[in-house]
């Protein structure tokens, strides 16, 4: 079982659709990471959010730690937002991170 | 502000060579370092983590190892790559305090 589990795998939407990737973990956590990866890029942290919401722009992430899910929202989608994104978690012990195996994103002109 | 590097970006090696790879982080003091590998099409896989100076931890039993000799800097080697060393690794570091999460720029290796 895997201890991250994002939904969808891949998704595709046609430029200035509404997005939304969720996650779901099963570890106690007190921080949720989301991470983008452009193909053959490195990986950028986007948000880390321990409640509530942050925004970035047209970036919007939500967290509910009683239920242990999350959300990225991306509002009016640019074909430029096509990358993975990923969901990670470090677990209140240890000192390694849960990563979500990433939702890939292509936005079509 | 905190950065991290990475190199070699790319990196080409026939079976059997060495390799080393090597992370620093510039910026702050004493923190979580991370060496991940990502084959094509997968997840992030951990390989080693560092809570400080020579303390390494192996999350799978392989022919890479990890060091650390200085505390901002994380190396990964081998003595003698396989095919199947063959991906893109990533170093990352977290801060200690306030659990940020960052990543370099990332080396892919190509071994023949």
């Amino acid at each position: 079982k895997n201890e991250v589990e994002q939904s969808p795998q891949n998704l595709t939407a046609q430029e200035g659709e509404f997005i939304t990737i969720n996650c779901s973990y099963s570890v106690g956590i007190s921080a949720l990471h989301w991470l983008q990866q452009h193909p053959g890029g490195g990986i950028v942290s986007l948000f880390m959010l321990s409640s509530g919401k942050k925004k970035h722009g047209r970036l919007i992430a939500t967290i509910n730690i009683q239920e242990k899910h999350s959300s990225l929202h991306i509002t009016a989608s640019h074909p430029r937002d096509s990358a993975v994104y990923i969901c990670a978690v470090p677990p209140n012990t240890g000192n390694q991170f849960y990563f979500g195996t990433g939702t890939s994103l292509t936005v079509i002109p | 502000s905190q950065t991290i590097h990475q190199w070699p970006a790319t990196l080409v090696q026939p079976v059997g060579s060495p390799l080393s790879l090597e992370c620093t982080v510039e910026g702050t003091s004493n923190p979580n370092l991370y060496w991940y590998r990502q084959a094509a099409g997968r997840g992030l896989q951990l390989l080693f983590y560092s809570v400080g100076i020579g303390q390494i931890s192996s999350e799978v039993p392989q022919n890479l190892s990890a060091s650390r000799p200085q505390d901002r800097q994380f190396i990964l080697s081998s003595k003698k790559l396989l095919l199947s060393d063959s991906g893109f690794y990533l170093c990352a570091w977290s801060e200690t305090s306030t659990g940020e999460l960052f990543f370099g720029e990332g080396s892919r290796l190509t071994v023949l």
